[in-house]
């Protein structure tokens, strides 16, 4: 148990579909993140939120939309995707500033049909 | 080009024998910290680093953060199949919540 905890597990979703991906963190954390892994690549850094605001978006395509309704809580709204969108979505929160740890969720894996 | 390099990339060896893996960067970082991430899960935090030099241990795992603070080494000690697993080591910026994360150490321990 890390404190930060993420729904669904796994998911499979047609291209067509819209579906959500959900993190809440138990932390008292103030900075909430998104991590894509595909397999045989570093983790990349999709979004950043800091005291609920968006403070970083990686040129990420349009059809993934976060949203942080407060600081405990991190959506990852999906639509149309594609087939190389296929990876695990790993939510992270640290206190916002320098010098902190960042906790992981268990991941969301999703299989784009 | 990859802020924090970890080396070895694979590393597979039997139980019992011992294993050290690196992280190495230009970079100065306020501190770090080293995760094990079994397939299909998040990376669980192994320890944070803090103080240039510091060595902690974890029972058979012994980190250790570079003097100063650009560089840090995970050694195991007779490594067990329960150590399979890909390590990865990320620094944290001194001013804001920004991680830089190595591509990652996967280990594999044969029985």
């Amino acid at each position: 148990e890390t404190g930060v905890t993420q729904t669904p597990r796994h998911l499979v979703m047609g291209m067509t579909n819209k579906k959500s991906l959900k993190c809440e963190q138990h932390l008292g954390h103030n900075a909430m993140y998104w991590y894509k892994q595909s397999a045989k690549k570093p983790l990349e850094l999709m979004f950043v939120y800091n005291f609920k605001e968006q403070t970083e978006n990686n040129s990420v395509p349009s059809r993934f939309s976060p949203e942080c309704p407060n600081s405990s809580h991190l959506f990852l709204h999906l639509h149309t995707l594609q087939p190389e969108d296929s990876a695990l979505y790993l939510c992270a929160s640290s206190q916002a500033g320098g010098g902190n740890t960042i906790y992981f969720g268990e991941g969301s894996w999703l299989t784009v049909v | 080009t990859q802020l924090l390099e970890q080396s070895p990339q694979f590393l597979s060896i039997q139980e019992g024998e011992n294993l050290t893996v690196y992280c190495n960067s230009s970079s100065v970082f306020s501190s770090l910290q080293w995760y094990r991430q079994e397939p299909g899960e998040g990376p669980v935090l192994l320890v944070t680093v803090v103080t240039g030099g510091e060595v902690k241990k974890l029972k058979r795992l012994t980190f250790q953060f570079g003097d100063a603070r650009k560089d840090s080494s995970l050694h195991i000690t007779a490594a067990q199949p329960g150590d399979t697993g890909l390590y990865l080591c990320a620094g944290a910026a001194y001013n804001f919540n920004k991680f830089y994360f190595g591509s990652g150490t996967k280990l594999n321990v044969k029985p």
